[in-house]
């Protein structure tokens, strides 16, 4: 039961260098999140989406990318790596809500990967 | 817009104390709202949910948390802690599309 899958879980990269992280889960769920997680700041949203071909923009979106092309794949792209995007980042799942029936709303996230830009 | 507020950033506590952990969230109507832990090194895992009902929750391991509705508040509480409580806690409400967070609350435990 494999759940959030994030790969790679650490990489280093040098500024203006490029990186796409994937996260893969098998729940099933529509909806899928990219957040980064720095100290004293909580989680950010960075990116999300809630089916597949379709992204929206979150909280601090600026030089990131990302794509769904396949319901249980959502990838994050850095076209251009800069010291401020070294972060842990996170990705998350949740099922979306059914008219007229259950909604828990969890999410359930991936272990997380530990990028650092030198 | 929708925020959460996390009032201690940190907090130290020994072994057997008791734990309350602020949150308030910014406007009304119908909310849900979450309690997360992260331990250390890992991500993050449910505590607990509040969808509607009973505004007392239990969640895992002996936490629970009450929604107060006239205070926005929904705080964290666990009567007696263990040094395995060591974590982050964040608290987390629902709005459109998103989970709306809390800056986290860093609690230590001494054993």
């Amino acid at each position: 039961n494999a759940g959030v899958t994030q790969t790679p879980k650490f990489r280093v990269l040098k500024t203006g260098q490029s990186m796409t992280l994937l996260c893969a889960q098998d729940m099933n769920h529509e909806y899928m999140y990219w957040y980064r997680q720095d100290p004293g700041m909580g989680l950010r949203l960075i990116h999300y989406s809630v089916g597949e071909g379709t992204t929206a923009k979150g909280e601090v979106p600026d030089g990131y990318n990302v794509s769904r092309l396949k319901k249980q794949n959502f990838l994050l792209g850095l076209e251009s790596a800069a010291p401020s995007q070294t972060s842990v980042y996170f990705c998350a799942s949740r099922t979306r809500a059914l008219a007229g029936g259950p909604y828990t709303g969890e999410l359930f996230f991936g272990e997380g990967s530990r990028l650092t830009v030198l | 817009a929708q925020s959460v507020s996390q009032h201690n950033h940190h907090v130290i506590l020994s072994e057997a104390a008791s734990l309350e952990l602020g949150c308030n969230y910014s406007y009304g109507g119908t909310v849900n709202l979450f309690w997360y832990v992260q331990y250390p090194g890992q991500h993050l895992q449910l505590l607990l949910k509040y969808f509607s009902g009973d505004p007392l929750v239990k969640g895992i391991k002996g936490f629970e948390a009450e929604f107060i509705k006239s205070k926005f508040s929904f705080n964290l509480r666990k009567p007696s802690v263990q040094w395995s409580d060591t974590a982050e806690y964040f608290c987390a409400v629902n709005s459109n599309y998103q989970l709306i967070w809390g800056a986290g609350t860093k609690l230590i435990i001494k054993p």
